[in-house]
């Protein structure tokens, strides 16, 4: 069974790096056919997607996002990362990790218990 | 960028239907997906791809759409299926996933 565990800083300061990291076990990331991804929830309210990587190793960001973030894979920990720059009260949220997976389009099959992020000085 | 419309809330009797409806711009040429999400958990998948359920997951859940709205129909509903559900598409003219804004599901 896919595992997947966040972790990382629960609280960061205002125009800081958010850096988070997902450990997944049960399976290879570097597994064909699946992408990961980071979706966040402030609190109270929905569900927003920042980004996947592809199994290629290639990108996609969310817009409003694009330009604070980065998420990468280390094959060898079997682990991705995320890291959010300047960071402001308004990135306060629970950040999951998640599996992609592709029949027609991706969805989210597998997600992370979630890590509670807190901006805050 | 792409909106999906959900109700804010919808409430059924135990053994009721449930329906869930996901309002967005000919939403029907997009593939729909559906999570359903219980306080203090992460979200499960419950529909994917518009009407396929994954493994594991009651038949009483199902999906459709047409035209500009999705819909997800929770039938014979019971008390553990309170939670709040998210539609999810993906949006080509933004290149992003896109959420709806979540229906909280009470059951009576």
């Amino acid at each position: 069974q896919l595992q997947l565990q966040e972790s990382g800083s629960g609280l960061v300061k205002p125009s800081e790096t958010l850096s988070l990291t997902c450990a997944v076990s049960g399976g290879a990331i570097s597994s064909g056919g699946y992408s990961w991804s980071w979706i966040r929830q402030p609190p109270g309210k929905g569900l927003e997607w920042i980004g996947y990587i592809y199994h290629s190793g290639s990108t996609d960001y969310n817009p409003s996002l694009k330009s604070r973030v980065t998420i990468s894979v280390d094959r060898s920990k079997n682990q991705i990362s995320l890291k959010l720059s300047s960071v402001t009260a308004a990135d306060t949220a629970v950040y999951y990790c998640a599996r992609g997976f592709s029949h027609s389009s991706w969805h989210f099959d597998y997600w992370g218990q979630g890590t509670l992020v807190t901006v805050s000085s | 960028s792409y909106v999906l419309t959900q109700p804010p809330s919808v409430s059924v009797a135990p053994g009721q239907t449930a329906r869930i409806t996901c309002g967005g711009n000919n939403i029907g040429s997009n593939n729909v997906h559906w999570y359903q999400q219980k306080p203090g958990q992460a979200p499960v998948l419950v529909v994917y791809d518009g009407s396929d359920r994954p493994s594991g997951i009651p038949e009483r859940f199902s999906g459709s759409n047409s035209g500009n709205t999705a819909t997800l129909t929770v039938s014979r509903v019971e008390a553990g299926d309170e939670a709040d559900y998210y539609c999810q598409v993906w949006d080509s003219s933004s290149d992003q996933e896109v959420f709806g804004g979540g229906t909280e599901l009470t059951v009576l």
